[in-house]
């Protein structure tokens, strides 16, 4: 069966600095990636997807993500991160072969002043 | 487009009763789903739909019914609720589980006292 780990629950950073949130998954299978982003009190948002092609996927807020089949990762980046970005961020994944979406526990994002 | 509705926001009920927590899209998305969200454990997958009259369990099905009798509605019943089963409720939905964008309610906060 599929899954995923983040692997750091909480993630502090100054802001304007860079940041980087990890993400690995397990299937045997071809996988479609996704990030979803969770504001305070809100529902979940999707910020990038992977599903074939180049690598390095862009999205939305200046976020991109790049996949390594070799080391089952999808890695969550910015260059330099706002105050707006304080949010959890939540890994996905999906199979080519199966109907569920599975999440992975998430990564809190605190942003430092 | 109203997009993804939920009803109830917030529902407090006793140990051992029951209620249905309500979800429409009308996106005439054909994949639906039911996540439940705890702190540290991310989105945990109950139950999902991939068409009317069709439906599977997810990673944590026990004490939820499901069904979908449109492509439109796709309610969560909880048969006898137990103080286990306080969480955030995401119901979802998108064109198909595999490639898609996810779009989610704004959720329901349940408390089981």
């Amino acid at each position: 069966a599929q899954s995923v780990t983040q692997l750091d629950s909480q993630v502090p950073v100054f802001e304007e600095a860079p940041v980087e949130l990890r993400c690995n998954y397990s299937s045997s299978v071809s996988v479609y990636l996704f990030w979803y982003v969770q504001y305070p009190n809100q529902g979940l948002q999707l910020l990038l997807k992977y599903l074939s092609g180049s690598t390095l996927v862009k999205g939305i807020n200046g976020f991109e993500a790049e996949f390594n089949k070799s080391q089952t990762s999808f890695h969550l980046r910015k260059p330099s991160v706002h105050i707006s970005d304080t949010a959890e961020y939540f890994c996905a994944v999906s199979m080519n072969r199966d109907d569920k979406i599975i999440f992975g526990k998430g990564t809190r994002l605190h942003i430092l002043p | 487009n109203a997009g993804v509705t939920q009803t109830p926001k917030f529902q407090v009920l006793k140990t051992g009763q029951s209620m249905t927590l309500q979800c429409a899209q009308d996106m005439n998305h054909e994949y639906m789903s039911w996540y439940r969200q705890d702190p540290g454990m991310g989105l945990r997958l109950i139950h999902y739909s991939v068409g009317a009259g069709i439906t599977d369990q997810g990673e944590v099905p026990n004490g939820y019914n499901v069904s979908r009798s449109t492509t439109e509605d796709f309610p969560l019943r909880l048969l006898s609720a137990a103080p286990s089963q306080t969480s955030v409720y995401f119901c979802a939905s998108s064109y198909s589980a595999r490639a898609h964008e996810q779009y989610f309610g704004p959720g329901t906060r349940l408390t089981v006292t």
